[in-house]
């Protein structure tokens, strides 16, 4: 069955980075376009960024844009996202999801 | 960016009624191809979002046929035939047409 295993999250302090791994099976990766979504404690679904199929196009959210990295490895079946000069209002569970699947999330926080 | 714009943002309805969400976008959805790329998705309390249409009204499999999409340009419904006790949760509409992707700020679905 389909499966998306998010990980990586954890707490950072604000400035420093970190690297999310998305681990994807149980559907043919190198088909579809993957996207990472966030939601911030209580609060509703967000836009993060996504890649294509081939990995050749991305697009990021405007508040991430600079910032934040969107990579995937179709030999591997896994999904990136490198996040730089992380700030306070980066916490959040972060998905991965072709948007028909969605895996479980991983936790940021960004704490001093 | 595009706005997306949900009412109501709460809605409490009885068991076995109707229920309707709004969604409105603040530019036209129609892609160059002709296609119009708006999801809905529900996220049940404590557990990851699930697409239910994409495209405006094509149903994710799995998905009840008492859920139902409509709508064009930039209005876009929701709706529920009867509501069960399983559909609680947040509702958010979502645009993939322009960039960057956006969602509206959710609409919750509670039981009256």
């Amino acid at each position: 069955q389909v499966q998306l295993v998010e990980s990586g999250g954890g707490v950072v302090q604000p400035g420093r980075s970190l690297r999310l791994s998305c681990a994807a099976s149980g559907f043919t990766f190198s088909t579809y376009a993957m996207h990472w979504v966030r939601q911030a404690p209580g609060k509703g679904l967000e836009w993060v960024a996504v890649i294509s199929n081939d990995g050749s196009h991305n697009y990021y959210a405007d508040s991430v844009k600079g910032r934040f990295i969107i990579s995937r490895d179709n030999s591997k079946n896994t999904l990136f996202l490198q996040m730089n000069s992380l700030r306070a209002e980066d916490t959040a569970v972060y998905y991965c999801a072709p948007l028909k699947y969605w895996g479980q999330g991983t936790l940021v926080t960004v704490s001093s | 960016d595009v706005v997306m714009t949900q009412s109501p943002l709460s809605l409490p309805v009885t068991l076995g009624q109707p229920a309707s969400i709004s969604c409105r976008s603040s530019q036209s959805l129609v892609y160059t191809d002709g296609n119009t790329y708006l999801n809905w998705f529900q996220q049940r309390p404590g557990q990851s979002p699930r697409r239910l249409f994409y495209k405006v009204s094509n149903r994710d499999s799995g998905v009840p046929d008492r859920f139902s999409g409509s709508g064009a340009g930039t209005d876009f419904t929701l709706k529920i035939s009867r509501v069960e006790a399983e559909d609680v949760g947040v509702y958010y509409c979502m645009q993939g047409t322009h960039w960057p992707y956006t969602f509206g700020q959710g609409t919750k679905l509670e039981i009256k």
